[in-house]
């Protein structure tokens, strides 16, 4: 089955410098890549996916970029503001018709200090 | 995007016990999905919750343990059955409106004593 291996596991940036997240997935039939952010005792919130047709995907201060011949995918997001500070997990799956498993990474802490 | 409720929010019960979860979209979706999350944990699949069908259960995960309903597309239960303490965790269910993008519920936090 699919494994997806995010790093680093916890990240602390200053308010306003870029953040970088990364994954790798195992499996090469995967083809589509979500982003969740995830805030203390909230739900898993989507916001960002990329599918295995294009190569970078941008959404105002996040973007995420997918290298299919690594197998690996990023995410990066500009200018953090301190609302940025929560879980995020990248996760892999292959679409078939009518929906998708989702294979979650181990999660990334980030926090943007003041 | 869909928009998913789950009841209830929390409960804590004794072990031994069963618990029935559920979960409601706000408009039909194919495929519906139950995970787990321990706490401070990343997300793993339980099952899938197939309409007119039973559910497809992940390596780890057994229907007597974790029966699953899905009765139509916007709706579906997942029971914990036969508690220990080894079950507290948050179970989350989700559902997409389309093959793709995939919205999560509020989640269940589970206490077992």
């Amino acid at each position: 089955g699919e494994n997806v291996e995010q790093h680093p596991s916890t990240l602390s940036v200053q308010e306003g410098d870029s953040a970088v997240i990364k994954c790798t997935y195992s499996d090469s039939a995967s083809n589509y890549f979500p982003w969740y952010k995830q805030e203390l005792g909230k739900r898993p919130q989507l916001i960002i996916d990329i599918r295995s047709n294009v190569g970078e995907k941008k959404d105002q201060r996040i973007a995420v970029t997918l290298n299919k011949t690594a197998k690996h995918f990023s995410l990066h997001i500009t200018e953090t503001q301190p609302e940025d500070s929560a879980v995020y997990f990248c996760a892999a799956s292959w679409v078939t018709g009518g929906g998708n498993k989702l294979t979650f990474g181990t999660g990334t802490q980030l926090k943007v200090e003041l | 995007s869909a928009v998913i409720s789950q009841k209830p929010s929390r409960d804590i019960c004794q072990r031994g016990t069963s618990l029935t979860i559920q979960c409601q979209v706000d408009s039909q979706v194919t495929m519906m999905f139950w995970y787990r999350q321990q706490p401070g944990q990343s997300l793993t699949l339980i099952a899938t919750a197939n309409q007119g069908s039973e559910a497809t259960y992940e390596s780890g995960f057994v229907i007597d343990k974790f029966p699953i309903s899905r009765p139509n597309l916007t709706f579906s239960t997942l029971t914990v059955s036969n508690m220990s303490p080894e079950d507290s965790s948050i179970y989350l269910c989700s559902g997409g409106g389309g093959d793709y993008e995939q919205y999560f519920g509020p989640g269940t936090r589970l206490t077992v004593t």
